[in-house]
């Protein structure tokens, strides 16, 4: 098993330039989340998907839209970048949405936008 | 709505000596507490989880109800458990996780 797979690594951007973040997971997990990490505020969370079809925002959703695209995979898309998107974006995935249990994360991208 | 304060954002100690990471919450309800931790460039991993009561290399948390505080203490630090810890929250029937802020642990020769 892979786990949680993100593509790409690294990524630069200019300012309102638009891109997608991929998100894989093969252990048939229900929940699936889009977390952005930066230095002194922990991990917030973007957007989460409780189950394939549905998607809810998180703390800080403004200027994402994301898509769970089978139970497999959810994007998470910026469509006019800005300079304070500049972060590590963890994609992760949780078995069963209620129960006590653990999230399993991704290796993250690195973005900068210009 | 459930918030979790780590008020160190940096904590050094050295190898051998005991460590302590504060975490604090507020939730009304019943929360589930857990500890993850991040080592340099790697993904986040769950470290342990208040309802397994586990010990896991050699760390410890114990829920405080009346204090409502999770802190993680290993008696004795290693080098290798330098690293970023984030205490986090689920509601007991929730599927979201509220992280603290992070405590950046260095443990030194």
């Amino acid at each position: 098993n892979a786990g949680v797979t993100q593509t790409p690594k690294f990524q630069v951007l200019k300012t309102g330039q638009s891109m997608t973040l991929q998100c894989a997971q093969d252990m048939n997990h229900n929940s699936m989340y889009w977390y952005r990490q930066d230095p002194g505020m922990g991990l917030r969370l973007i957007y989460y998907s409780a189950s394939e079809g549905t998607t809810d925002k998180g703390e800080v959703p403004n200027g994402y839209n994301v898509s769970r695209l089978n139970k497999r995979e959810f994007s998470l898309r910026l469509e006019s970048a800005a300079p304070s998107q500049t972060s590590v974006y963890f994609c992760a995935s949780r078995m069963q949405a209620g129960v006590a249990d653990t999230q399993y994360f991704g290796p993250g991208t690195r973005l900068t936008v210009l | 709505a459930q918030r979790v304060t780590q008020p160190e954002k940096l904590l050094s100690v050295f190898k051998g000596a005991p460590v302590e990471l504060k975490c604090n919450y507020s939730y009304s309800g019943s929360p589930e507490l857990f500890w993850y931790v991040q080592y340099s460039r790697q993904r986040l991993q769950l470290l342990l989880r208040h309802i397994s009561r586990e010990s896991i290399k050699g760390f410890t948390a114990d829920l405080n109800k009346g204090e409502t505080s999770f802190h993680l203490k290993k008696p004795f630090a290693q080098e290798e458990d330098s690293a970023m810890y984030y205490c986090a929250l689920s509601k007991a029937s929730g599927s979201r996780l509220t992280f603290g802020e992070g405590t950046q642990l260095t443990v030194n020769p």
